[in-house]
């Protein structure tokens, strides 16, 4: 149980372009959803918190115009990168929290891998 | 904040020995803990939790013991075998904080055969 499911895994795309990455809990409702960056042997960084039906939450830093997020069921989340940049390249990884009691572990999407060229 | 410039803290430990990975904990008000563990290029996976009502929690092979006194966490792994290789991360939930985590930085266990 508790499968959280990211598309795609790998993207190698131009400078410019827009980058949808979706997330989705297979198995579980999550009201709650969380898009992660993360630079190779360093920990995970919080981006934003993804609510469904409502506008996400946005860590300080982290441009919600750059970083489009949509939570528009209880299974899935899309984070978009628009207008894509070398430096926006990295790994990005979403999870998601089931429904219910506050207290339950947060389920990972094995990631996505963004190079921009 | 960001711990630019340290190199992940590694352990390396002989298959078959018993593993201990630490960590400190920042927020005394945290209630919730859990230990994830991240092979390389995949997402986090979850290994074992435990609520502040509780000082010892015990799985398959890994046991959490937790002191909230000195806010300390520690992951210990039994028989540690090859697939335990990986990166080991704790994180806390903050009471009220809307399951927000607050993440270690991580333990990078290499386990020699």
């Amino acid at each position: 149980g508790a499968v959280v499911s990211q598309h795609p895994s790998r993207v190698i795309c131009k400078s410019g372009t827009s980058v949808k990455i979706e997330c989705r809990s297979l198995d579980f409702q999550a009201t709650t959803m969380f898009w992660y960056r993360q630079f190779p042997k360093k920990s995970l960084m919080l981006m934003a918190t993804s609510n469904e039906g409502s506008k996400a939450t946005y860590e300080q830093g982290v441009e919600k115009d750059k970083f489009l997020i949509n939570h528009a069921s209880l299974t899935l989340s899309t984070l978009t990168v628009t207008s894509a940049h070398p430096e926006d390249s990295s790994f990005y990884i979403c999870s998601a929290a089931s429904s219910g009691y506050s207290n339950q572990p947060q389920h990972f999407g094995d990631g996505t891998r963004l190079s921009i060229l | 904040g960001e711990s630019v410039g340290l190199h992940l803290p590694t352990l390396s430990v002989q298959e078959g020995d018993n593993s201990i990975i630490n960590c400190a904990y920042s927020n005394s008000a945290s209630d919730y803990f859990i230990w994830y563990k991240q092979e390389s290029g995949k997402g986090p996976q979850f290994i074992i939790d435990i609520r502040s009502n509780m000082d010892k929690r015990q799985g398959q092979r890994v046991t959490v013991l937790l002191n909230k006194t000195v806010k300390h966490l520690s992951l210990q792994i039994a028989a540690t075998q090859p697939g335990d290789s990986a990166v080991y991360f704790c994180a806390e939930n903050l009471m009220g904080n809307n399951r927000k985590l607050i993440w270690g930085l991580g333990t990078s266990l290499a386990v020699n055969p």
